[in-house]
C-alpha cells in the first residue's frame, strides 16, 4: 500500500525567507511524485513533478524539489518567498501500476509580510 | 487545448433537488475523474473513468452518479444529497496509458453547498 505523509500541517514564514516542505512516501513499488498548489477558492494547479531521469525538479515560479529515494522524501523548497505563495499544498505520489493518486494531508503555508 | 472546466462554479440546493455538475476537456484524456474536498483536507477520490468505462467506484453512496457520455465530458448527478455533502467537487483528467497516466490535470472545481 501507499502512503504519503506531510509532517507540516502549517508553515508561516517571512517574505524573502526561505522555506521547506517535507513530504515522505512509502511504497514497494516504481513512484511518481507530484507537488500541486492550491489557492484560496480553486482548484489544484501541478507545481512540479518526477515522472524520471534527473532527481532535482524545477518548477517555473522558484520552486524546486529533490527525489530522494533512499530517504523516500520529495522536499518541496524555495529560496525566498513572496505573498502570492501563501496557498496550500499537497504532495502525492502515483504508482506505475494504477492511475490513483495518493495525497499527503496538504501543509500550509502563509508568508507574513 | 490545456484545460479542464467545470460548470457551475457555484451550486445552492436542498435536500431533495435534483442537479448535475459538469466537466469537459479536450486535451485528448481518455480517463476522468471526480474528487471530493473538504475544506483543509487533501482531494478525496470518487470515480475513476477509463475510456468511458467506471473503472473505480470508492463506495460513493448511490445519491452520486457518474456520466461519461463522451471522451470529452464527465457528469456528476445528484440527487437527495445530505447537508454534509457539501464540498469542493473536482474533476482531473489524464492520459490513460501508462506513464502519462500518471500526471492529473485538475479543473478549477464546483463549490456544491447542500441546504
Amino acid at each position: 500500500a501507499q502512503s504519503v505523509t506531510q509532517l507540516d500541517s502549517q508553515v508561516p514564514v517571512f517574505e524573502e525567507a526561505p522555506v521547506e516542505l517535507r513530504c515522505n512516501y512509502s511504497s514497494s513499488v516504481s513512484v511518481y511524485l507530484f507537488w500541486y498548489v492550491q489557492y484560496p477558492n480553486q482548484g489544484l494547479q501541478l507545481l512540479l513533478k518526477y515522472l524520471s531521469g534527473s532527481t532535482l525538479v524545477e518548477s517555473i515560479n522558484g520552486f524546486e524539489a529533490e527525489f530522494n529515494k533512499s530517504q523516500t522524501s520529495f522536499h518541496l523548497r524555495k529560496p525566498s518567498v513572496h505573498i502570492s505563495d501563501t496557498a496550500e499544498y499537497f504532495c502525492a505520489v502515483s504508482v506505475n501500476t494504477g492511475n490513483q493518486f495518493y495525497f499527503g494531508t496538504g501543509t500550509s503555508l502563509t508568508v507574513i509580510p | 487545448d490545456t484545460e479542464v472546466t467545470q460548470t457551475p462554479k457555484h451550486l445552492v440546493m436542498g435536500m431533495t433537488n435534483k442537479k448535475s455538475l459538469k466537466c469537459e476537456q479536450h486535451m485528448g484524456h481518455r480517463a476522468m475523474y471526480w474528487y471530493k474536498q473538504k475544506a483543509k483536507k487533501p482531494p478525496e477520490l470518487m470515480f475513476v473513468y477509463s475510456y468511458e468505462k467506471l473503472s473505480i467506484n470508492e463506495s460513493v453512496p448511490s445519491r452520486f452518479s457518474p456520466e461519461c457520455p463522451n471522451s470529452s465530458l464527465l457528469n456528476l448527478h445528484l440527487h437527495a444529497l445530505q447537508p454534509e455533502d457539501s464540498a469542493l467537487y473536482l474533476c482531473a483528467s489524464s492520459q490513460a496509458r501508462p506513464p502519462s497516466y500518471n500526471e492529473q490535470f485538475f479543473g478549477p472545481g464546483t463549490r456544491l453547498t447542500v441546504l
